[in-house]
């Protein structure tokens, strides 16, 4: 596996500003995947993070409201814009090569006042 | 519609006994099955996997089995350390797709 860094670990945003999260990987990855975790819930898939290209949103997220860059192999991030206090959540990155397995960042903990 | 089901929030077990987290998945199409740990405020930490062509897959203390007739899965942990308390995630993939339950709250009581 590879170590898989975010910044920030930990954030309180006020009601209607962004925040960038950064995920960093220290090798080149095929896949990258950011997640949400809301409080008491499961892990939800936001997007695919694509090379070089936009990002492929899941159900229920558009890019508007989350917009994804990722410039290359090693490096993503995932904006959260105009939050409320629904956003407040755990952000996670994730990556794989193989398409078996995903592994996981330490997570971005949101909380929105 | 929840593909994958962890119809238990919690279980308690005592250390040194065995741990036992179920999961239920209904998309015939998921063809490789993945368990997570989580603990607070850390990120989930993949455990062990299984490919549909196999049956059970061991590491350490910890062995999944798979019954692709009943699309269920299951994860063993023998013996159960106070460590191992965490949230534990099932996973389901097919192709590049990855679902995770809603986790099971494992406590191991010393």
């Amino acid at each position: 596996s590879a170590v898989i860094s975010q910044k920030p670990s930990r954030d309180i945003c006020q009601r209607g500003t962004s925040l960038t999260i950064q995920c960093q990987v220290d090798s080149q990855v095929t896949m990258m995947f950011w997640y949400r975790q809301q409080p008491g819930q499961s892990l939800t898939l936001i997007a695919t993070a694509n090379q070089g290209s936009e990002a492929t949103y899941e159900s229920g997220f558009v890019i508007d409201k989350f917009p994804i860059s990722r410039p290359n192999l090693t490096f993503s991030t995932l904006t959260v814009s105009n939050m409320s206090p629904e956003d407040s959540s755990i952000y996670l990155c994730s990556v794989g090569w193989t398409g078996n397995t995903i592994y996981f960042g330490e997570g971005s903990w949101l909380t929105v006042v | 519609d929840q593909q994958v089901k962890q119809n238990s929030p919690s279980l308690s077990v005592q250390e040194g006994r065995i741990s036992i987290l179920n999961c239920d998945y209904t998309n015939s199409m998921f063809d490789y099955f993945l368990w997570y740990k989580k603990y607070p405020a850390e990120g989930p930490t993949f455990l062990i996997s299984i490919s549909s062509i196999k049956d059970k897959n061991e590491d350490g203390r910890f062995t999944v089995f798979l019954n692709k007739s009943a699309k269920h899965l299951s994860l063993h942990i023998v013996p159960s350390q106070p460590g191992d308390s965490a949230v534990y995630f099932c996973a389901a993939s097919g192709g590049q797709n990855f679902v995770f339950g809603p986790g099971t709250r494992l406590s191991v009581l010393p």
